[in-house]
C-alpha cells in the first residue's frame, strides 16, 4: 500500500533562517506531488506542483522554493523565513491519470518567531 | 480550474443523515468532482469522488446533478467523529488542485 511521509511534524524557527521540508512517498511510482500551505483557520493554498523528477510548477510568488531530486521525493525550502511563512504545511500525491485522488501527509506545523 | 462554492458551515445531529451542498456551475465535461474532509491539525482525508453517476462508498455516498453543475455529499448517519471541515473541488487533467475554504460541519448530540 502507498504511504506518504512528512517531517518534521513542528517546527519553530526564527526570523531570517532557513527552511527544510522534506516529504517522501512510498508504494508508487511516477506520482504528482504538491505542496500547500494553510494559515490558521484558512483554507489551503497550492504553492507547488510537480509532475515527475525536476519538474516543479509554482503557483504563488514568495521566498519558498520546492525541488524533486528524486521520483518520490518533494523538499520545501527557503534561505529566509519571514513571520508571515508560519502555517501548516502538507505535502499530498496523486497518480499521474487526470482525476484522481489526492493523498495528504501528516503536516508540518511550522512557526516563524 | 472549476471553482466551488460551498455554505460556510452547517450542523447535524447526531445519527440524522447529513447533506452537504456544492456548486460548480464552470465544471467542464472532464472534470472530476472531489471531496475532502479535514479534522483539526491534521491533513484533509479523501473521502469520494465522481464523474457523472452518484456514487457510494463505506464513508458516503455522493449525488451529481444532471447538469453537473452541482452535488452534495451525503452522510448517511453523522457521528461526533464526522465533524469536521469539508472541501468540495473539481479537477481534470490539469495539475493543479486548488481548495475553498470549505463547510464546517458541526455534529451535536
Amino acid at each position: 500500500s502507498q504511504t506518504i511521509h512528512q517531517w518534521p511534524a513542528t517546527l519553530v524557527q526564527p526570523v531570517g533562517s532557513p527552511l527544510s521540508l522534506e516529504c517522501t512517498v512510498e508504494g508508487t511510482s511516477n506520482p504528482n506531488l504538491y505542496w500547500y500551505r494553510q494559515a490558521a483557520g484558512r483554507g489551503l493554498q497550492l504553492l507547488f506542483y510537480s509532475v515527475g523528477i525536476g519538474q516543479i510548477s509554482s503557483e504563488v510568488p514568495q521566498n519558498l522554493s520546492a525541488s524533486r531530486p528524486q521520483d518520490r521525493q518533494f523538499i520545501l525550502s527557503s534561505k529566509k523565513l519571514l513571520l508571515s511563512d508560519s502555517g501548516f504545511y502538507l505535502c499530498a500525491w496523486s497518480v499521474r491519470q487526470g482525476g484522481s485522488p489526492l493523498h495528504f501527509g501528516n503536516g508540518t506545523r511550522l512557526t516563524v518567531t | 480550474d472549476a471553482k466551488t462554492t460551498q455554505p460556510n458551515s452547517m450542523e447535524s445531529n447526531e445519527e440524522e443523515p447529513v447533506h452537504l451542498p456544492c456548486n460548480h456551475s464552470t465544471i467542464s465535461g472532464t472534470d472530476y468532482i472531489h471531496w475532502y474532509r479535514q479534522l483539526p491539525s491534521q491533513g484533509p482525508e479523501y473521502v469520494i469522488h465522481g464523474l457523472t453517476s452518484n456514487v457510494n462508498n463505506r464513508m458516503a455516498s455522493l449525488a451529481i446533478a444532471e447538469d453537473r453543475k452541482s452535488s452534495t455529499l451525503i452522510l448517511h448517519r453523522a457521528t461526533l467523529r464526522d465533524a469536521a471541515v469539508y472541501y468540495c473541488i473539481v479537477y481534470g487533467t490539469a495539475s493543479k488542485l486548488t481548495f475553498g475554504t470549505g463547510t464546517r460541519l458541526q455534529v451535536t448530540l
